[in-house]
């Protein structure tokens, strides 16, 4: 039982470099959701998504895209990395019904901007 | 202002004692409050939920939540070494689908 698989756990960009941070899961959970974390902030919301071609902003949007072209996947694409994106990104899921909402985390992916 | 307010920490207590972290807010909306536990280098994990006012008990781990003023609890009791851990609370109302976290409480327990 695999539950929520990030990838990759750590990368390095270069300021202005573009790239993809991988989701999946394998609970047929409905809502996904992608967070940051630094250190003193917290886990702060970037995107989220309800159900397969549905996403919304979360606190933290801009600088990041997202599509959920199927329940399973959820990638977040960074268009142009800047340094102030340096953070351990998590993506998140639940079934999404009320009373349900317990999150399942992955293992987070460890991202440098230089 | 954030919508939830948490107290970064360090707190660090010697083991067996009771433990106190607290997170406030300021939407009323909230209606689901949510504790998470996150071991260093690790994903956080639910470990307390309850969507009521009052208190709600899961063996060392009592979650209190007060509506009126805003505030919510988490208590452990007998703590040990491997509590050590961050602390995040979260909260969700109704009719939103986002969940909001807090800074998190960095706690450790002295052997």
């Amino acid at each position: 039982n695999a539950g929520v698989t990030q990838t990759p756990k750590f990368q390095v960009l270069k300021t202005g470099q573009s790239m993809t941070l991988q989701c999946a899961q394998d609970m047929n959970h409905e809502y996904m959701s992608w967070y940051r974390q630094d250190p003193g902030m917290g886990l702060r919301l970037i995107h989220y998504s309800v159900g397969a071609g549905i996403t919304d902003q979360g606190e933290v949007p801009n600088g990041y895209n997202v599509s959920r072209s199927t329940t399973e996947d959820f990638p977040l694409r960074l268009l142009s990395a800047a340094p102030s994106q340096t953070s351990v990104y998590f993506c998140a899921s639940s079934e999404g019904r009320p009373g349900n909402e317990k999150l399942f985390f992955g293992s987070g992916t460890q991202l440098s901007v230089l | 202002q954030k919508e939830v307010e948490q107290d970064p920490g360090p707190l660090s207590v010697p083991e067996g004692a009771i433990v106190s972290l607290n997170c406030t807010y300021s939407n009323s909306a909230f209606q689901y409050f949510m504790w998470y536990r996150q071991y260093s280098r690790k994903g956080p994990e639910l470990l307390m939920y309850t969507y009521s006012s009052g208190n709600k008990e899961d063996g060392r781990f009592t979650a209190q939540v007060d509506k009126s003023s805003k505030y919510i609890s988490l208590f452990i009791r007998d703590s040990q070494p491997s509590d050590s851990a961050t602390y995040l609370c979260a909260m969700k109302d109704s009719s939103a689908s986002k969940i909001i976290f807090g800074s998190g409480t960095r706690l450790s327990i002295r052997p």
